[in-house]
């Protein structure tokens, strides 16, 4: 069953631009993780965010993460033509058999 | 020092046939995992093991059929291949409520 839903679907933007996603959820989790896929490649990690945090920096990438509205937003500051792929959340659903629950992702494009 | 790798990158084969992706981690990761990633990038759990054991077994068909000889390996059987089984096949593993770590996907297409 899908949990998470980005938004927007597609994004794009110019090169030096801020780009925002954001990701909602139905349950209560554990922790809450974005991930970035390059075309034709496999996932990568991005950020894990624990349920008990509420932001969380890596280099250019800001997550934070609000658990009363049930949502996440990942912003990517200076924004790069390299930046350009699809964004997944996934969250860790709190009581689960450690099955992460995907949403359909966010495609961005970045102009050069 | 690639951290999952599967083998085939591709596989092309026609309907019928039976075939098998590889897949290993040198992470030291308890949990290793198979996904299916369709045409519109939904990727859908298959299954799951933690130290050899089943944990996660979706609703698949089952000519569908996980294999883990030991905690580094989990393979994947697919028997009686049909059209809709084409898609990209991507194994993961990770530690226990951490973030997964995707091998590079192997893109099948039957024909």
């Amino acid at each position: 069953s899908q949990q998470g839903e980005e938004d927007p679907q597609a994004l794009s933007i110019q090169e030096g631009e801020n780009a925002t996603m954001n990701c909602s959820y139905k349950t209560s989790i554990n922790n809450l993780q974005w991930y970035r896929q390059n075309s034709g490649r496999g996932l990568v990690h991005l950020i894990l965010i624990r349920s008990n945090e509420r932001e969380k920096h890596s280099g250019r990438l800001r997550v934070t993460l609000d658990t009363s509205k049930k949502s996440s937003s990942l912003l990517i500051t200076a924004s790069r033509a390299a930046d350009t792929a699809s964004y997944f959340c996934a969250t860790d659903a709190a009581g689960n058999n450690r099955k992460l629950i995907w949403g359909l992702g966010t495609s961005l494009a970045v102009n050069p | 020092d690639t951290a999952v790798s599967q083998t085939p990158k591709y596989l092309v084969t026609q309907m019928g046939n039976d075939k098998s992706i590889k897949c290993e981690q040198n992470l030291g990761h308890d949990t290793m995992y198979w996904y299916k990633q369709d045409s519109k990038k939904f990727l859908k759990i298959m299954f799951s093991y933690n130290n050899k054991e089943l944990i996660i077994n979706e609703t698949v068909p089952n000519r569908f059929s996980p294999k883990s000889p030991d905690k580094a390996h989990l393979n994947l059987h697919i028997n009686s291949l049909e059209l809709g089984d084409s898609a990209v096949y991507f194994c993961a593993s990770s530690q226990v409520r951490g973030g997964y770590t995707f091998g590079s996907g192997t893109r099948l297409t039957v024909v």
